[in-house]
């Protein structure tokens, strides 16, 4: 059964739009969450994350939401550049009493911009 | 600062063969973890270090993969014999293993292929 669901396998964003990636999860004590970003060849880069106690993080271009009550998250990038085309894997972490817990990834949504 | 090495970074072979994969993860950071990643799938765990010792190994196929990290530093991952399904992305990844710090950074990856 899979704890992160990422829904659609694919996003096209014409350039300078926003991009917008829904990740879904079905466990509640998942407390923390992580986008990374993969480009071909290469490991996952870690983007963005949020803890369960909040319910926005923001850095430069990039926003996480987090609603905990439909347990879901979403990646907004505004404006989208060239540049940000790749695989976005959504992760979730259950920590327990300050030991760190194992990420579970979701499938991942490519991520096309247009220019 | 240097990132996580891993190598080889492509390895084919034929089914039945060994193949061992290396990594170095990123200095002072004592966890470390081995991902399988197949295509179009997020990353899922094998095995979890702390410093020398596997504190999660409940995913590794024990029966043909094996795995070490001695001196609690770099690791090796092993298959033998190998099998057609192996064929996939290795990732190596490495936290400080600090309380609270989720943060995973991840090597380039190995890719087998195996015939």
């Amino acid at each position: 059964d899979q704890q992160v669901k990422q829904n659609s396998p694919s996003l096209s964003v014409q350039e300078g739009r926003i991009s917008i990636l829904n990740c879904d999860y079905t466990n509640s004590m998942f407390d923390y969450f992580l986008w990374y970003k993969k480009y071909p060849a290469e490991g996952p880069t870690f983007l963005i994350s949020i803890s369960s106690i909040k319910d926005k993080n923001e850095d430069g271009r990039f926003t996480v939401f987090l609603n905990k009550s439909a347990k879901h998250l979403s990646l907004h990038i505004v404006p989208s550049q060239p540049g940000d085309s790749a695989v976005y894997f959504c992760a979730a972490i259950r920590n327990y009493g300050g030991s760190q817990g194992n990420l579970i990834f979701g499938k991942g949504t490519k991520l096309s911009v247009k220019p | 600062e240097a990132g996580v090495v891993q190598s080889p970074r492509y390895k084919i072979i034929e089914k039945k063969q060994p193949v061992a994969f290396w990594c170095n993860p990123i200095s002072g950071h004592n966890t470390l973890y081995w991902y399988l990643q197949n295509l179009g799938q997020g990353p899922e765990l094998l095995i979890r270090y702390e410093n020398e010792e596997a504190v999660d190994d409940s995913q590794l196929p024990k029966d043909r993969f094996s795995a070490e990290r001695l001196k609690g530093v770099d690791s090796t991952l092993k298959i033998q014999p190998a099998e057609l399904g192996d064929s996939a992305v290795y990732l190596c990844a490495s936290s400080s293993g600090a309380p609270y710090s989720n943060e995973q950074f991840f090597g380039p990856g190995t890719r087998l292929t195996v015939l």
